[in-house]
């Protein structure tokens, strides 16, 4: 069945870098792109970008320009989300989801930021 | 960015009753193709969002047909004809059109 596997969780310091894993299963990789959701606790759904699975195209949320990079790696149907110059507020669920209408999720990753 | 402003944002139901929920985005979500994209996901507590209804009224694989899309432009609406106990959650709209791609609040539905 179609499924995205995402890697587990991550306790950072503030200031340090994360790098999440989405691995996709069960359809063909590059013919949906990857979009990454996060969610602070208690608190709604944002948007942080999306990237063509096909060519590696990407566009991101405009508070996170210069902190993000999404990648992908079309080998082992895996996309990546990185975060550097963590903070506090970056204290979140971390979320894929196949394609810009996000039509599957993966089952979360909880990234911890904190000293 | 466009603007998704949902209502209620919280939604206590008898469980039978129905339900419905009010999405409206700041600008038209109807795209250069001809489709408007528009989806509605559900949140359980403590589950990722799942994903209902795409493009206004079209129904997710293994939905239940008690949930239905509707609406154009900038108004839509989720509606629940007979609210039942797994339907507790908080209930997104979501626009993909316009760049960013942008949600509104959440409308938290609990069993009155």
């Amino acid at each position: 069945q179609v499924q995205l596997v995402q890697s587990g969780a991550e306790v950072k310091e503030p200031g340090a870098s994360v790098k999440v894993s989405c691995k996709a299963s069960g359809y063909t990789f590059t013919s949906y792109g990857v979009s990454w959701v996060r969610q602070a606790p208690g608190q709604g759904l944002e948007w942080m970008g999306w990237i063509s699975s096909y060519n590696g195209n990407a566009n991101y949320a405009q508070n996170l320009q210069g902190r993000v990079t999404m990648t992908t790696d079309t080998s082992t149907s895996t996309a990546y989300m990185e975060l550097r110059s963590l903070r506090s507020d970056d204290t979140a669920m971390y979320y894929c989801a196949r394609d810009r209408q996000c039509g599957i999720w993966g089952q979360g990753t909880m990234v911890t930021v904190s000293s | 960015d466009v603007v998704m402003t949902q209502s209620p944002l919280s939604l206590p139901v008898t469980l039978g009753q129905p339900a419905s929920i009010s999405c409206r985005s700041s600008q038209s979500l109807v795209y250069t193709d001809g489709n408007t994209y528009l989806n509605w996901f559900q949140q359980r507590p403590g589950q990722s969002p799942r994903r209902l209804i795409y493009k206004v009224s079209n129904r997710d694989s293994g939905v239940p047909d008690r949930f239905s899309g509707s609406g154009s432009g900038t108004d839509f609406t989720l509606k629940i004809s007979r609210v039942e106990a797994e339907d507790v959650g908080v209930y997104y709209c979501m626009q993909g059109t316009h760049w960013p791609q942008t949600f509104g609040q959440g409308t938290k539905v609990e069993i009155k």
